[in-house]
């Protein structure tokens, strides 16, 4: 089966800064790579997602990249805000239909 | 709101006993995904309903079973509890378990087995 690995897992940055969460899978089949946003107490929410046809996808401060020949994908926020903190999880789906999910990035955003 | 709708919010129960947790889709959505997420893991892939059939399984243990209704709502059925299956428990939807298909999760149940 698939298998998502999530780097790092704590990210600490100064309001302002920018912000990398790097992933990587094993199936080839993949195609779909959402990321999601946990804030406390809440279920995670999608923020954005690219499928295997687009190489970058942007939303306002955040982006996110695809490398299907090495099998990783990126999220990038720039202008990282308080409200930014929460856990950021990636996910990949395709070849079974059913997301796989990294393990999460805890993002701390210091004002 | 993402329209996923999870009772209990809360739960805490002893070892040994059984639970249910319950999940009501958004409206419109066939398909029904059951996770678990424990301290400092990621969300593990327990199993997907669509439609009321059984779609795909993941790493569910024996103990746990889930079914998904005519009304489309899921249950999902935790017994013989043990102290390590203290976990959030999410349920998601989608229109249709296709593989790019957005998934709503709901706000999750926190279950403590004491």
């Amino acid at each position: 089966g698939e298998n998502v690995e999530q780097h790092p897992s704590t990210l600490s940055v100064q309001e302002g800064d920018s912000a990398v969460i790097k992933c990587t899978y094993s199936d080839s089949a993949s195609n779909y790579f959402p990321w999601y946003k946990q804030e406390l107490g809440k279920g995670p929410q999608l923020i954005i997602d690219i499928r295997s046809n687009v190489g970058e996808k942007k939303d306002q401060r955040i982006a996110v990249t695809l490398n299907k020949t090495a099998k990783h994908f990126s999220l990038h926020i720039t202008e990282t805000q308080p409200e930014d903190s929460a856990v950021y999880f990636c996910a990949a789906s395709g070849g079974s239909y059913i997301p796989t999910f990294g393990r999460g990035t805890s993002l701390i955003v210091h004002p | 709101d993402s329209g996923v709708t999870q009772t209990p919010k809360h739960l805490i129960t002893a070892t040994g006993q059984r639970v249910t947790l319950r999940c009501s889709p958004r409206s419109g959505d066939l398909s029904v995904y059951w996770y678990q997420q424990s301290l400092d893991q990621g969300l593990q892939f327990l199993i997907q309903y669509y439609n009321g059939e059984e779609r795909a399984k993941g790493n569910i243990l024996e103990r746990f079973s889930a079914q998904q209704f005519p009304d489309l709502h899921s249950e999902l059925n935790l017994s013989s509890l043990e102290l390590g299956d203290s976990a959030l428990y999410f349920c998601a939807s989608s229109v249709t378990p296709g593989e790019d298909v957005e998934a709503f999760f709901g706000q999750g149940t926190r279950l403590t087995v004491v």
